[in-house]
This record gives structure tokens, sequence and C-alpha cells, in this order.
């Protein structure tokens, strides 16, 4: 079975600043995508970027940016020049690829991000 | 993008009183969706997988009995909480998955929620 591991149950950044959020996963899969999802105090989950595993581009959205390592099985999310809206629980999450597989989502347990005026 | 409705988004009732929630796409058809328990300050528990004109495919721990799944059409999904307890009081969350199903990547778009509350 998957695993999805976030470390930092809560971080802080200063606005402006940047902040990365750790992320590893487990899978015996070849072949998956990566997610990660922001959900604020409305708790409406919001896809913030996603990545997949065959590709070796680090995906980019604006501020977001990850470092996918493959071998490492890591996935980090890099803010750049937060913002107080940023501030947000964030989980990362796994989801197959494989062909009639699962279409589950794994979460994380997820990391609370403060952003600080 | 796609949008993911919930309703109610708020609902109270007494204990041992059946609740419905309702999940519906507004603009796309789902083939499958997903029905997550979120207790605070936690991560969504997955506990259900539906898929339109079949029984849907519980989570281990989840009972079937007790939350009950239909997923009669393309655009809406039900979850009823029968015989609620207090304990059953928690966020319950519902996504679709856009597209076919077969291809190779669909997006999952949630709804905004539901908070159950049994007194």
């Amino acid at each position: 079975a998957q695993t999805v591991t976030q470390s930092q149950p809560e971080m802080s950044v200063q606005e402006a600043e940047t902040v990365t959020l750790s992320c590893t996963y487990d899978t015996s899969e070849s072949d998956y995508y990566l997610f990660w999802y922001k959900q604020p105090p409305s708790r409406q989950m919001i896809l913030v970027i996603r990545q997949e595993a065959y590709k070796q581009q680090n995906a980019t959205e604006n501020r977001f940016s990850v470092n996918f390592q493959k071998a490492a099985k890591s996935f980090s999310l890099k803010i750049s020049d937060s913002q107080l809206g940023d501030a947000a629980m964030y989980f990362c999450a796994y989801r197959s690829a494989i062909w009639g597989g699962s279409e589950k989502l794994v979460f994380g347990k997820g990391t609370k991000l403060t952003v600080n005026p | 993008g796609a949008v993911v409705s919930q309703h109610p988004s708020w609902v109270i009732c007494k204990s041992g009183t059946s609740v419905k929630i309702e999940c519906r796409s507004l603009d796309f058809q789902a083939t499958t969706m997903f029905w997550y328990r979120q207790f605070p300050k936690q991560s969504l528990m997955l506990m259900a997988t539906s898929n339109e004109g079949s029984k849907a495919t519980y989570e281990q721990g989840v009972e079937k009995d007790k939350f009950l799944i239909n997923h009669a059409s393309l655009t809406l999904s039900t979850l009823t909480v029968t015989s609620a307890h207090p304990e059953d009081s928690s966020f319950y969350i519902c996504s679709a998955n856009s597209g076919g199903g077969l291809a190779a990547y669909n997006e999952q778009f949630f709804g905004p929620g539901t908070r159950l509350t049994v007194l």
C-alpha cells in the first residue's frame, strides 16, 4: 500500500519570504501522480500543483513549485513571495496512474502554514 | 475548473435520526465520486468510492450499514448517515473525478464539505 508522510505538522513564514513544505511517499508503482492541496479555513480543498511521475521536469504554478526527487521518493513544495492568503493546511497526496488502477487519493497528515505579516 | 456542490453545508440532528448529504457535479459527469471524513486538525480519511450504477466500495473499518452511499446518476451521489450518534459528528467531504474513468488522468474536484453535528 502507498503511504504519504508529511513530517512538519506546522510551519511559519514571514510575508514575502519563501517556505518549503516537505513530503515523502512510499510506493512500488512505477507510474503515479503527486499533488499538493491547500485547505484554507473555509475547508474547501484547492489543488495547488500536480506532478506526473514520468516527467523529470519539476512542476511550477506561479509562486508555487515542487522539487520532485523520484529516486528519493520526495516531493517538496516551495512557496515563493508568501502572501497572507497562503495561510492554510497543505496536504500532499498520491494517486496511482496505472491503467485501470485505483483513482483514490492517498493523503499525508498535512502541514499547517502560518504566514506572519 | 469543474464545480462540485454539497448540500447541506451544515446540519444538526438528534441522536438516532438519519441524515442525507448530497454531492453533485454541476458542470461535468462524474463516473466516480469519493466520500471523505475529516476530524478537526486532521487529514481526510477516505470512507468509500462510489461508482455510478454500482455498489460503493468501502474502506476497511467503515460500516456499510451505517454510511449508505448511493450513486444514482452521473451527477449525483448521496451519503446517508443512519441512526446517527454524537461520534458521527464530523466534516464530510465529497469529490468527483472528471472524465470517463478510463483515461490516465482525471482530476478530482472537491465539494465544499458538510459539517454534521449530532446532539
